[in-house]
């Protein structure tokens, strides 16, 4: 267990749907990460927060939201879901935003879009 | 599992011989690297690193190498075992961007 835990573990819903992928934070760890992984492309960073603000952001769709909670827990929402945003999500954590120390990540969360 | 459906490059080693897992980086700025080793069914676990004012770093059967000259990063593990089969992706950093990943490469390993 790396101590970042990711919900839901596998999620299936229909095209132009909504869904919330949840986060919580290794312990102590201030800033968070989501990446999404699909079958051509290796890791792609979506968006960072860091104690609640929003730190970087990557290559994420506009139909793509999160935030990051005073608890330090985090929510990605993907909304209108298209087939081609059938991925591995993870999430992934960090002391702090400016850390050269790696980064924990989750088990991530298998999205299927049918 | 997750990652075995990820179109990767493979590299098949004999059990117990070494194995050499290469990767391009792109930004010559780039000053931390990390290889990251992914199993079926997990997410990412850190490997070792290293910082651009070093070009070798050894931990236990892993040695990471680092040629700024032409981009390029090397994992070395010694001994593959069973257990070392896997996807390895390397990760560059711009400090204090985040994590940039390569594409990863597929190590299997023959019994």
């Amino acid at each position: 267990d790396s101590g970042v835990t990711q919900t839901p573990k596998h999620l299936i819903t229909a095209t132009g749907q909504r869904v919330t992928l949840r986060c919580s934070p290794r312990s102590g760890d201030l800033s968070v990460y989501w990446y999404q992984q699909s079958l051509d492309q290796g890791l792609q960073f979506l968006i960072q927060y860091y104690n609640g603000e929003e730190r970087a952001k990557g290559n994420i769709l506009e139909r793509f939201s999160a935030q990051q909670f005073p608890d330090l827990h985090s929510e990605l929402n993907l909304s209108s879901l298209e087939l081609g945003d059938s991925a591995l999500y993870f999430c992934a954590s960090s002391v702090a935003p400016e850390t050269n120390y790696g980064y924990t990540f989750g088990s991530g969360t298998r999205l299927t879009v049918v | 599992g997750e990652s075995v459906g990820l179109h990767l490059p493979t590299l098949s080693v004999q059990e117990g011989d070494n194995s050499i897992i290469n990767c391009a980086y792109s930004n010559s700025a780039s000053d931390y690297f990390i290889w990251y080793k992914q199993e079926s069914g997990k997410g990412p676990q850190f490997i070792i690193d290293i910082r651009s004012n070093m070009d070798k770093r050894q931990g236990q059967r892993v040695t990471v190498l680092l040629n700024k000259t032409v981009k390029h990063l090397s994992l070395q593990i010694a001994a593959t075992q069973p257990g070392d089969s896997a996807v390895y992706f390397c990760a560059e950093n711009i400090h204090p961007t985040p994590l940039v990943f390569g594409k990863g490469t597929r190590l299997s390993v023959i019994a």
